[in-house]
């Protein structure tokens, strides 16, 4: 089935504890981007991957780290979380990065720091 | 001015009858358009994608795109309560690499009743 794994779906852990969200995609797609949803917010982007080793910033990228070194893989990494980092994360791909970009998602990670 | 905008809702209509959603967007090179719908705690999913000016039809469901006045519209006839759902405005803008955004509106709640 194609799809966008994320794990883990639920996490709670404290403030400055590092940890990382996997996302894998088994559709050979080439654009990768991780969102976080908060509440009167809407979907934000916080960094996207056109391909491998291609990666760049979106409209949130403070606190996330990413990596692509791999096509179907595209952690997204907290370094130091803090608590306005409790959010929902979805990853999502798509078969390119130019042009109609119809996003598939993962079925998100619920995220809170104490 | 944000770059999509949508009314939040909730937006309620009986069942049976037409729900009309809303969209607004900044970017006059915008080229692709489309609605994801998403269910309370569940990821987005594409219903609708549309490119352009004009209706596009599919099943209950109708796009309508208008870019002179950039404006997109989604129309559900005979709504059911299954219907009950976020309904996400996302609109691909393209950057001067010729890679392309998907800049996402806040939502329209929409509540079908009984």
């Amino acid at each position: 089935e194609a799809q966008v794994t994320q794990n883990p779906r639920y996490l709670i852990t404290v403030t400055g504890k590092k940890l990382t969200v996997t996302c894998s995609q088994n559709m050979n797609h080439e654009y990768m981007s991780w969102y976080r949803q908060d509440p009167g917010l809407g979907l934000r982007q916080i960094y996207y991957s056109m391909n491998v080793e291609v990666t760049d910033k979106g409209d949130v990228p403070e606190g996330y780290k990413v990596s692509r070194k791999e096509k179907r893989n595209f952690p997204l990494i907290l370094e130091s979380p803090s608590p306005n980092q409790t959010s929902l994360y979805f990853c999502a791909s798509s078969l390119r990065a130019s042009g109609a970009n119809v996003l598939t998602f993962g079925a998100g990670s619920r995220l809170t720091v104490l | 001015q944000k770059e999509v905008e949508q009314n939040s809702g909730p937006l309620s209509v009986p069942e049976g009858a037409i729900a009309s959603l809303n969209c607004t967007y900044s970017d006059r090179g915008s080229q692709s358009f489309f609605w994801y719908r998403q269910y309370s705690g569940k990821s987005p999913e594409l219903i609708m994608s549309i490119y352009s000016n004009g209706d596009k039809e599919d099943g209950r469901f109708t796009a309508q795109l208008n870019k002179a006045s950039q404006y997109v519209s989604l129309l559900i006839r005979d709504s059911q309560p299954s219907d009950s759902a976020t309904y996400l405005c996302a609109v691909n803008v393209i950057g001067s690499s010729n890679t392309g955004k998907l800049i996402f509106g806040q939502g329209t709640t929409l509540q079908v009743k009984p």
